[in-house]
């Protein structure tokens, strides 16, 4: 499975848009991006994958590039209860484990 | 909640005694998997089971480490000769697999396991 690259951390005024980036340059045309997040303490929580399209679910907002090295975690509206560690994984759907990185810690600033 | 449990949540034992992890999946998952994480570090793969099948283990699993799953319901992982390394988060998910199905994985809570 392909590796992924995200920035340590960063921060978000609450209210505004939460923008994460993750880059996988050698993504296979048969992987799919996934992100979850992990809120101190508690198991990871999955948000949203997509394969190239764009998607969108209640929690979240997937961009992916069309050449699909990179892709964007869009939170439209991000609240406190957003502060997490957030992980871009890139996987097939048939794949076996999901490999995590260390994420993006992400704070969100009153 | 028809979610992943896992119990107990948190487990204290002394170095060198054995512990027993349970982890109760989703129902209709057949697959489940066992992690573990240490602090500031993400999630690390140990093993997982496809119904009681267990398919593939990771060099992180040493032989003091074992899981069953043994009517590909519920698994447990088993700790013995407790080490202070072993002291970690241990997370268990389950996720539906196979071609045409979505197989995002989902947690539990996990248990925290302390060393002393």
């Amino acid at each position: 499975d392909a590796k992924t690259t995200q920035p340590t951390s960063m921060d978000c005024a609450e209210g505004r848009a939460a923008n994460l980036p993750c880059n996988h340059s050698t993504i296979s045309g048969n992987e799919y991006v996934y992100w979850y997040r992990q809120i101190h303490s508690q198991g990871p929580q999955y948000i949203i994958h997509g394969l190239k399209n764009n998607e969108t679910n209640e929690m979240a907002s997937l961009i992916i590039t069309e050449d699909r090295k990179s892709s964007t975690l869009i939170l439209p509206h991000a609240t406190l209860r957003d502060t997490a560690v957030y992980y871009c994984i890139v996987r097939r759907n048939t794949g076996n484990q999901f490999y995590f990185g260390t994420g993006t810690s992400l704070t969100v600033i009153p | 909640d028809t979610g992943v449990s896992q119990d107990p949540r948190h487990k204290i034992t002394k170095r060198g005694q054995n512990v027993t992890f349970r982890c109760d999946p989703i129902s209709e998952h057949n697959r489940l998997y066992w992690y573990r994480q240490t602090l500031g570090q993400g999630p690390e793969f140990l093993t997982y089971f496809q119904n009681e099948a267990q398919l593939e283990k990771s060099r992180l699993l040493s032989d003091r480490f074992s899981a069953e799953r043994p009517k590909g319901s519920f698994s447990t992982l088993e700790i013995q000769r407790t080490e202070q390394g072993d002291s970690a988060m241990y997370l268990c998910a389950s996720s539906p697999w196979g071609e045409g199905k979505n197989t995002e994985a989902f947690f539990g809570q996990g248990t925290r396991l302390t060393v002393v």
